[in-house]
């Protein structure tokens, strides 16, 4: 176990259509991504958050959206989805700026398909 | 800008036989960082190791084996005695310091298929 947790695991919903992806980083970590892990992309750099703050973005879309909130969880924003939009998210997070380490714990990640 | 190259998209081996996963990285940064994950069919991402730059030794933990070479931007890992349950998709993956971000950059894994 991680220690950082996504929900939901699955989701199916339709074109057009916004869903919110939820993280809860592991205890003590200030520093969240957002990747997205598709067949012919890989795993894909979205976002970064560091205590509130949004510090690094990657090859995230528009319609797409994200934010940490005070107790350090944070949400996945995926607006007016698209077939293409279908993937595997995940959530991880870190403890840069500590002497705990760089390295990046995931979650489970929530599987989203767009029908 | 950093990237990591993972050339063997997919390896087949039968149990028992030793296999190593090839990464090569490049980056501008003097410091940073090296990691392995691994990728079970049940789809999460699990940490095996962390190596920074400025510490060359290679590491042993039971059955598997990291070397990391600067001199040819490398960090491979090896699984001996491979085992079925060593089947999933194998991550290196790299994070600079610059900006403050160590933000982890993948190459696109390595599937291994470990045969009975």
């Amino acid at each position: 176990d991680s220690g950082v947790t996504q929900t939901p695991k699955h989701l199916i919903t339709a074109t057009g259509q916004r869903v919110t992806l939820r993280c809860s980083p592991r205890s003590g970590d200030l520093s969240v991504y957002w990747y997205q892990q598709s067949l012919d992309q890989g795993l894909q750099f979205l976002i970064q958050y560091y205590n509130g703050e949004e510090r690094a973005k990657g090859n995230i879309l528009e319609r797409f959206s994200a934010q940490q909130f005070p107790d350090l969880h944070s949400e996945l924003n995926l607006s007016s989805l698209e077939l293409g939009d279908s993937a595997l998210y995940f959530c991880a997070s870190s403890a840069i700026g500590s002497p705990r380490g760089t390295e990046a714990f995931f979650g489970q990640g929530t599987r989203l398909t767009v029908v | 800008a950093q990237k990591v190259t993972q050339a063997q998209t997919e390896i087949s081996v039968v149990e028992k036989e030793d296999v190593t996963l090839d990464c090569v990285y490049e980056t501008r940064d003097t410091t940073y960082y090296l990691f392995w994950y691994k990728q079970p069919p049940s789809g999460e991402l699990v940490f095996l190791i962390r190596r920074n730059s400025f510490d060359e030794q290679n590491e042993i933990s039971g059955r598997y084996s990291w070397n990391f070479q600067k001199s040819t931007s490398s960090f491979n890992f090896t699984i001996t005695a491979s085992q079925v349950v060593d089947s999933a998709v194998y991550f290196c993956a790299l994070s600079g310091s610059s900006g403050g971000s160590y933000i982890p950059t993948f190459g696109r894994g390595t599937s291994l298929i470990v045969h009975p």
